[in-house]
C-alpha cells in the first residue's frame, strides 16, 4: 500500500525538551512538506524539501528543524526554542510535476506539551 | 498577510441540497488551485483541482470554477450527503518550480439530515 505514515499519533512533552516527528513516505514522490494546523487556522509552512539533502524554510520555521537524508524520510525536530508547540503537525508529500502539484498528506500527529 | 482567504468559517445545508463553498486570493502569480477536504485528527484528503487555463473542473459531484479576473474560486457538492461534513480548504500555488501550497483557513460545511 503507497502513502505517507506518520508517527507517533500522539506525543507528550515536557517544557524544554526537543522531540522528533517521523515522517515516511513510499509513493516516490520528489518533495516533502512539514506543516502546523492551530484550531480555527489554516495549514501553516514549516519546513519544505525538494529534493535529498536540501530543504528550506516555510513560513514558521523558527523553532523547528528538519533533514532529508532518504528521500522517503523527513523527520520533524520540534526544539525547545519553539515557544508555542502544541499543535496538529502534518506531513505532505508531491511530485514535482508541470501538470499537477497535489500534496498528499499523512495522518498528523498532535503533539502536546505539558 | 493571507493570501488565499475563505470568509466563510461555517456552512450548513440541506442534504440532498448545493453546498458552495468560497474561496478569493490576492496573489496573481498563483496559476494552480486545489480543494482537500478534512475530518477532525486526521490529514487533509485531495479532492479537485483547477489550473489557471481553465474555468471548470468536474469530478463526480464535485466541481470548482474560477474565476481569475475576480481571483475568486468556488466548489459546488452537489447532492450534498452526509458524509461530505468536514472542513473543506482551498490551496493554491505558483505551478511548475513552485510546489508550495498556501491554504485558505478552511470552512466547516455540515450537511443537515
Amino acid at each position: 500500500d503507497g502513502g505517507i505514515t506518520q508517527s507517533p499519533k500522539y506525543l507528550f512533552r515536557k517544557e524544554g525538551q526537543n522531540v522528533t516527528l517521523s515522517c515516511e513516505q513510499n509513493l516516490n514522490h520528489d518533495a516533502m512538506y512539514w506543516y502546523r494546523q492551530d484550531p480555527g487556522q489554516g495549514l501553516r509552512l514549516i519546513y519544505y524539501s525538494q529534493i535529498v539533502n536540501d530543504f528550506q524554510k516555510g513560513d514558521i520555521a523558527e523553532g523547528y528543524s528538519v533533514s532529508r537524508e532518504k528521500k522517503e524520510s523527513f523527520p520533524l525536530t520540534v526544539t525547545s526554542a519553539q515557544k508555542n508547540p502544541t499543535a496538529f503537525y502534518l506531513c505532505a508529500s508531491s511530485m514535482i510535476s508541470r501538470l499537477a502539484n497535489e500534496q498528499f498528506f499523512g495522518p498528523g500527529t498532535r503533539l502536546t506539551v505539558l | 498577510d493571507q493570501q488565499v482567504k475563505q470568509n466563510s468559517p461555517s456552512l450548513s445545508v440541506q442534504e440532498g441540497r448545493i453546498s458552495i463553498l468560497n474561496c478569493d486570493y490576492t496573489n496573481s502569480m498563483f496559476d494552480y488551485f486545489l480543494w482537500y477536504k478534512k475530518y477532525p485528527a486526521e490529514g487533509p484528503t485531495f479532492l479537485i483541482s483547477i489550473s489557471s487555463i481553465k474555468d471548470k473542473n468536474e469530478d463526480g459531484r464535485f466541481t470548482v470554477f474560477l474565476n481569475k479576473s475576480a481571483k475568486h474560486l468556488s466548489l459546488h457538492i452537489v447532492p450534498s450527503q452526509p458524509g461530505d461534513s468536514a472542513v473543506y480548504f482551498c490551496a493554491a500555488s505558483g505551478g511548475f518550480g513552485n510546489e508550495k501550497l498556501t491554504f485558505g483557513t478552511g470552512t466547516r460545511l455540515t450537511i443537515i439530515p
